[in-house]
């Protein structure tokens, strides 16, 4: 099965507000832990990553943060804006060389209320 | 800058015939490629990745191929469809020893009859 997981399937939020948006994941071997944003009928787009030995990385309006002792991962987006409704994905990675490859979660859908 | 372009855009294609699509990247050289497959309202799986030039690293036994034949193209091929192909297929692109940020293309919705 999937190593990487999200707890809820969709999310909705009031435009202005914070969201937050939760990733469990089981391979405490990963070095790497990546969101993507998916818009509707595009491909996905990085968003942030973090490597495994921080806790908190920030990025223009989102914060990503790493808790390995409960291997959870979550983004939060500030003042969210109808432009961050998408599909969105955690995805892992294993170390840096010639196999390196992603492992996708199965995403989350956030919606925003105007 | 670097663009990557799939085709065709959408496909209907009936039951055993032949599949392929075709992804090209601009603006970079050596890159890593990758074929993946987004079911409807699922995640990405990963079907295929390449380091170079006729190298093809396969994730997922089944009925689908590809193949290199130049730095920047990547081709998915399959010889006969079956209906559970249907899905999204989206090539991505990164720089070496740069795994995490994968630029993805549009993508080729295919249907299976």
């Amino acid at each position: 099965g999937e190593s990487v997981g999200l707890h809820l399937p969709t999310l909705s939020v009031q435009e202005g507000d914070n969201s937050i948006i939760n990733c469990a994941y089981s391979n405490s071997a990963s070095d790497y832990f990546i969101w993507y944003k998916q818009e509707s009928g595009k491909g996905p787009q990085f968003i942030i990553d973090i490597r495994s030995n921080m806790d908190k990385r920030q990025g223009q309006r989102v914060t990503v943060l790493l808790n390995k002792t409960v291997k959870h991962l979550s983004l939060q987006i500030a003042a969210t804006q109808p432009g961050d409704s998408a599909v969105y994905f955690c995805a892992e990675t294993l170390a840096l060389g010639a196999n390196s490859k992603l492992t996708f979660g199965k995403g989350i859908t956030l919606s925003v209320r105007p | 800058s670097q663009t990557i372009h799939q085709w065709p855009a959408t496909l209907v294609q009936p039951v055993g015939s032949p599949l392929s699509l075709e992804c090209t990247v601009e603006g970079t050289s050596n890159p890593n490629l990758y074929w993946y497959r987004q079911a409807a309202g699922r995640g990405l799986q990963l079907l295929f990745y390449s380091v170079g030039i006729g190298q093809i690293s396969s994730e997922v036994p089944q009925n689908l191929s590809a193949s290199r034949p130049q730095d920047r193209q990547f081709i998915l091929s399959s010889k006969k469809l079956l209906l559970s192909d249907s899905g999204f297929y989206l090539c991505a692109w990164s720089k070496k020893g740069s795994y995490n940020e994968q630029f993805f293309g549009p993508g080729t919705r295919l249907t299976v009859l």
